[in-house]
């Protein structure tokens, strides 16, 4: 694994409004993908371990997919709350583990 | 269930100083995993921990260095400091190795000022 991109970088969606956002990655060569959550002043918290081509993830309002044959994960928040402000990392495993650098989420009252 | 706990949780040294940091796993986790996170970088992965071995290391300088006790508890160090070392250092534990399916959980991180 060489790179691990999320785009965009920075989102402003208004509150009640859904969003997505994106992990690439450039190859499948790796044992999972992981999804987090870093709120400001707080620790990552993990949301989901995805291991499998198709995989699909739910968690509430939270659901993220993966593709490891077109080189990307999803993760989507349906109908935004202030709450869900925050930056959101992906994270690739292999021998090591490689974040990509977030996406900062700003839910807008 | 205490989570994981880092100390100190706030350091300032001066450069050529030496550091270490602590990281206490949750209760029954056996695996500690180190993080460095920078505003440029990003988080980047330092080095893992099991069963009192380094399982993997991240592309750091041999500067940074750690170890496992036996009872799960982790230290890092970190030899003659420099400003670039100034970071929010994060660990984090699991069950058993992060090798794809293993959540982890991590602490509130050490913020390291280098002077």
């Amino acid at each position: 694994i060489l790179n691990v991109e999320q785009s965009p970088q920075s989102l402003h969606v208004q509150e009640g409004d859904s969003t997505n956002f994106t992990c690439s990655f450039p190859s499948s060569n790796f044992y999972a993908l992981h999804w987090y959550r870093w709120e400001t002043a707080k620790s990552p918290e993990a949301l989901f371990v995805m291991t499998l081509n198709g995989d699909e993830k739910k968690k509430g309002r939270i659901s993220a997919t993966l593709n490891t044959k077109e080189g990307y994960s999803y993760l989507y928040i349906k109908g935004s709350q202030p709450e869900d402000s925050a930056t959101y990392l992906c994270a690739l495993r292999d021998d090591k583990i490689i974040f990509g650098k977030g996406t900062r989420l700003h839910i807008l009252p | 269930k205490a989570g994981v706990t880092q100390t100190p949780r706030y350091l300032i040294k001066t450069r050529g100083q030496q550091v270490t940091l602590s990281c206490s796993p949750i209760s029954g986790h056996r695996s500690v995993s180190w993080y460095q996170q920078t505003p440029g970088q990003g988080l980047q992965f330092l080095f893992e921990y099991f069963s009192e071995t380094q399982r993997n290391k991240g592309n750091f300088p041999g500067r940074f260095s750690g170890r496992q006790f036996s009872n799960s508890r982790s230290e890092m160090n970190v030899s003659t400091l420099e400003l670039g070392d100034s970071a929010l250092y994060l660990c984090a534990s699991s069950l058993a190795p992060t090798g794809g399916y293993n959540e982890q959980f991590f602490g509130p991180g050490t913020r390291l000022t280098v002077l």
